[in-house]
């Protein structure tokens, strides 16, 4: 079946350091890819996605690329900030048909300290 | 609304009461999901719905769950017989594409079974 792998957190950073967070999957096909965030008592929400392999999803200084060779989806950011801090979660869409259902990773909790 | 609404935001039940839990989505998205979410998890699958009809119940752990959405708009996820293991936050999406995967999640309700 579809599964999901990401980083063991929880990762803590500087501001300003560069982060990576690790995510490879199984499924078979060509699913979709995404990465969502949680902040703190909100509710999770889409930060980026691909559709199809060498795809790059960009979206606030985050950036993902597809790679089929690999099955894998890692999530980098140059920089980061304390209002990065969050939980991230690497997910994927097997699609076709009418079968739209997320599978989600256990997420990864990241601390940026000022 | 502008957003995906639960309620309630916290529930507690005692072990053996039925519990309703009630999803308010985004005007006009056809697509709905619920999702469970245990404690340093990512979300899992429950079920889909395409406007009023549930189109995928597979993610349903038992049937003692049961969820409906009679005119295609508010959904209501039922739990009968509560049990200890279904302790869990409950995640309510929509979405106006389900097959672009950009869904929008609502801040759950975070159901605690004593």
């Amino acid at each position: 079946g579809n599964s999901v792998t990401q980083m063991e957190g929880p990762v803590t950073l500087s501001e300003e350091a560069f982060l990576t967070i690790n995510c490879t999957y199984t499924a078979t096909g060509y699913p979709s890819l995404f990465w969502y965030v949680q902040y703190p008592g909100e509710g999770l929400q889409l930060l980026l996605k691909a559709t199809k392999a060498d795809d790059k999803g960009s979206n606030k200084g985050f950036e993902a690329t597809y790679r089929k060779e690999t099955t894998s989806f890692h999530l980098e950011k140059g920089s980061v900030q304390v209002s990065d801090s969050a939980v991230y979660f690497c997910a994927l869409m097997r699609g076709g048909g009418s079968n739209y259902k997320l599978t989600f990773g256990k997420g990864t909790l990241l601390t940026v300290n000022p | 609304g502008a957003g995906v609404s639960q309620s309630p935001r916290y529930k507690v039940a005692k072990r053996g009461q039925d519990v309703a839990l009630r999803c308010d989505p985004i005007s006009g998205h056809v697509s709905l999901f619920w999702y469970q979410q245990a404690l340093g998890q990512g979300p899992e699958f429950l079920t889909y719905f395409q406007n009023e009809a549930q189109l995928d119940k597979s993610g349903l752990p038992s049937d003692r769950f049961f969820a409906e959405r009679p005119e295609g708009s508010v959904s209501t996820l039922k739990i009968q017989r509560t049990q200890q293991e279904d302790s869990a936050v409950y995640l309510c999406a929509s979405s106006l594409d389900a097959a672009a995967g950009g869904y929008t999640f609502g801040s759950g309700t975070r159901l605690t079974v004593v």
